[in-house]
């Protein structure tokens, strides 16, 4: 079945510093969606790509979605501690079912 | 809008009782997920719900879960019996389509 794996699994930078994680699918997405979770909290939706090549911002995060549709990252500039969580991305494929990757966690050293 | 409502947020149970987590999607919302989350496994999906019909259950781990949606404002995730391995947080999510989700704030549930 379809598989999305996530790297790194963990991250931690210091206060300031750059931070990607990257999403790969083992077919074909139809869409792409990313999620933020803090801490003792629940996945919070932060966009959906649908696009081949789709590129989104928001304020610090950069959202890709690769060429051929399988790939995707995220990436924050400049990081401040409350980006502190785990992202996730979640594909969808032929199925209506998203299936997550396992996520990156991040931590920040103030 | 109260976002998704789930009860108890926490459950300790002994092995072997029947567990019933509650959820309350948002008014409007078509599709309802249930998910469960563990360190080893990650966010799995368990079951999802289509205008109260279940439209894959493919998720469920075995015949211990089950889940209804008598109503569009109410579900119920069931595991009977319940085993330690079961111990997780259990997530319920609606979404307007099939599109962006909104998830509740979980039930922490551990089996001893």
């Amino acid at each position: 079945g379809q598989q999305v794996m996530q790297i790194p699994q963990y991250q931690h930078v210091q206060e300031g510093e750059d931070f990607t994680t990257y999403c790969n699918s083992s077919t074909t997405l139809s869409n792409i969606q990313w999620y933020k979770q803090r801490p003792g909290g629940h996945p919070v939706f932060l966009i959906q790509l649908v696009k081949s090549g789709e590129v989104k911002k928001q304020k610090r995060l950069t959202f890709q979605f690769g060429e051929a549709k399988k790939n995707s990252s995220l990436h924050i500039t400049a990081t401040q501690t409350t980006d502190v969580g785990t992202y996730f991305c979640a594909g969808r494929g032929g199925a209506q079912k998203l299936v997550f990757g396992q996520g990156t966690r991040l931590t920040i050293n103030p | 809008d109260a976002g998704v409502i789930q009860s108890p947020r926490h459950e300790v149970t002994e092995m072997g009782q029947e567990v019933t987590l509650r959820c309350k999607p948002i008014s409007g919302h078509d599709y309802l997920f249930w998910y469960r989350q563990t360190m080893m496994r990650g966010l799995e999906l368990l079951i999802y719900f289509n205008n109260n019909v279940p439209i894959d259950d493919s998720g469920m781990p075995e015949d211990r879960f089950s889940a209804k949606m008598p109503n569009a404002s109410f579900s119920t995730l069931k595991i009977q019996p319940s085993e330690p391995r079961d111990s997780a947080v259990y997530f319920c999510a609606s979404s307007p389509a099939l599109y962006e989700q909104y998830f509740g704030p979980g039930t922490r549930l551990t089996v001893t």
